[in-house]
């Protein structure tokens, strides 16, 4: 069966600190690969989507980035954080076809 | 542009009662609806999938209808309880790279 992998679960750091978010995927292959955020009182908001191995689409302009050195591994980064990336990040992935968004459980990452 | 509202944004009812989540889209375009449920703090549950060619799915208590043409789905849970105590995101996949567009959810609270 498939899973997904995202860690860490939560994350404090100081601002101007680098960022590295993981997620992973087991049990399929050319997974389509997304980046979500979901800020305090907002809603869900697309941040990156992946189709392939380093196709990487960015939906809005921000402080971060996302690669994807291998087929199920997606990361988001960032060189120097801002407050206002705090938030609650979510992985997920689908496959072509329509069957569906699985999601990680996300990072909840907060920049003091 | 995909545009998604769920409407209330809150919700309290008894334990017992069945109830009736809304969600409606701009966009009828679409390939797919999925309706999901977050746990505070927690990432995202997949509830149900009704494919653009379908007119409902049932899993167990709940009960997913999906009226593409007028752009809207409800969500039924019969007989709730407490631990049905939780937001409820409604999201649609439209466009070629099988983007999926939330709405800001329903947080429902079911009283014992």
């Amino acid at each position: 069966s498939q899973t997904i992998h995202q860690w860490p679960a939560t994350l404090v750091q100081p601002v101007g600190s680098p960022l590295s978010l993981e997620c992973t995927v087991e049990g399929t292959s050319n997974p389509n690969l997304y980046w979500y955020r979901q800020a305090a009182g907002r809603g869900l908001q697309l941040l990156f989507y992946s189709v392939g191995i380093g196709q990487i689409s960015s939906e809005v302009p921000q402080n971060l980035s996302a690669s994807r050195p291998q087929d199920r591994q997606f990361i988001l980064s960032s060189k120097k954080l801002l407050l206002s990336d705090s938030g609650f990040y979510l992985c997920a992935w689908s496959i072509h076809g329509g069957y569906g968004y699985t999601f990680g459980s996300g990072t909840r990452l907060t920049v003091v | 542009k995909q545009e998604v509202t769920q409407i209330p944004a809150a919700l309290s009812v008894p334990e017992g009662e069945n109830l009736v989540l809304n969600c409606s889209f701009t966009d009828s375009a679409i390939y797919n609806l999925q309706w999901f449920r977050q746990d505070p703090g927690k990432g995202l549950t997949s509830l149900l999938l009704i494919q653009s060619s379908q007119r409902e799915q049932t899993s167990g208590r709940l009960n997913a209808s999906l009226d593409k043409s007028s752009g809207r789905s409800t969500l039924y849970i019969a007989a709730s309880q407490p631990g049905d105590s939780a937001t409820y995101l409604c999201a649609v996949v439209t466009g070629a790279n099988s983007k999926l567009t939330f709405g800001k959810g329903i947080t429902l609270s079911v009283r014992p």
